[in-house]
């Protein structure tokens, strides 16, 4: 049973545009969200986070937004460069040790 | 480098042959983990370990998967009897404390014939 789903395998963006990339979870216990980028042969690389007391974090081009009641995530990115062509990783922790994962979407900005 | 080093960075093996994988973790950092990712699939947990305490093993699928840390420095996870189903990219992670942020090696790709 996925406890963390991001529901779309891809996304293609236009450079200078808004990328969204969703996520949600089933595990009400979960406190502590991430959202991590991985390039291809590279191990995933910290790029945000949020505490479940907050609703929003923000950090230059990238915010996170959180909805508690709905159990959804998400990342968004303004504007897009196609630097930010990576595969963005959603995850979770209750208590802040170990991470729940999802599957991954894979986001392509193009020039 | 400062970061979270893997060896071997790609490993072939037959099916049935034990394979063992290293991580050595940033310097000072207390926790340790180890995930997989199958083709397709997200990153799944293994193990965990957190200074001398007992590891969470949890997420290990079967017991021909073990792992060691010794010193509270360098991790190695053994893979016995390899099957197919094994081949993913394994990754380690080090944190400063439980609870902080997770630095993650570049993976080992474990390919099993």
């Amino acid at each position: 049973d996925q406890q963390v789903k991001q529901n779309s395998p891809s996304l293609s963006v236009q450079e200078g545009r808004i990328s969204i990339l969703n996520c949600d979870y089933t595990n009400s216990m979960f406190d502590y969200f991430l959202w991590y980028k991985k390039y291809p042969a590279e191990g995933p690389t910290f790029l945000i986070s949020i505490s479940s007391i907050k609703d929003k974090n923000e950090d230059g081009r990238f915010t996170v937004f959180l909805n508690k009641s709905a159990k959804h995530l998400s990342l968004h990115i303004v504007p897009s460069q196609p630097g930010d062509s990576a595969v963005y990783f959603c995850a979770a922790s209750e208590g802040g040790s170990t991470l729940t994962f999802g599957k991954g979407t894979m986001l392509l900005v193009s020039p | 480098g400062a970061g979270v080093s893997q060896s071997p960075s790609n490993k072939v093996t037959e099916k049935g042959k034990d394979v063992e994988l290293r991580c050595d973790p940033i310097s000072g950092h207390t926790a340790l983990y180890w995930y997989r990712q199958s083709l397709g699939q997200g990153l799944e947990f293994l193990i965990y370990f957190q200074g001398n305490s007992a590891p969470d093993k949890s997420g290990l699928p079967s017991d021909r998967f073990s792992a060691e840390r010794t010193g509270g420095s360098v991790s190695t996870l053994t893979i016995q009897r390899t099957q197919q189903e094994d081949s993913a990219v394994y990754l380690c992670a080090s944190s400063l404390r439980a609870e902080g942020r997770k630095f993650f090696g570049p993976g080992t790709r474990l390919t099993v014939l």
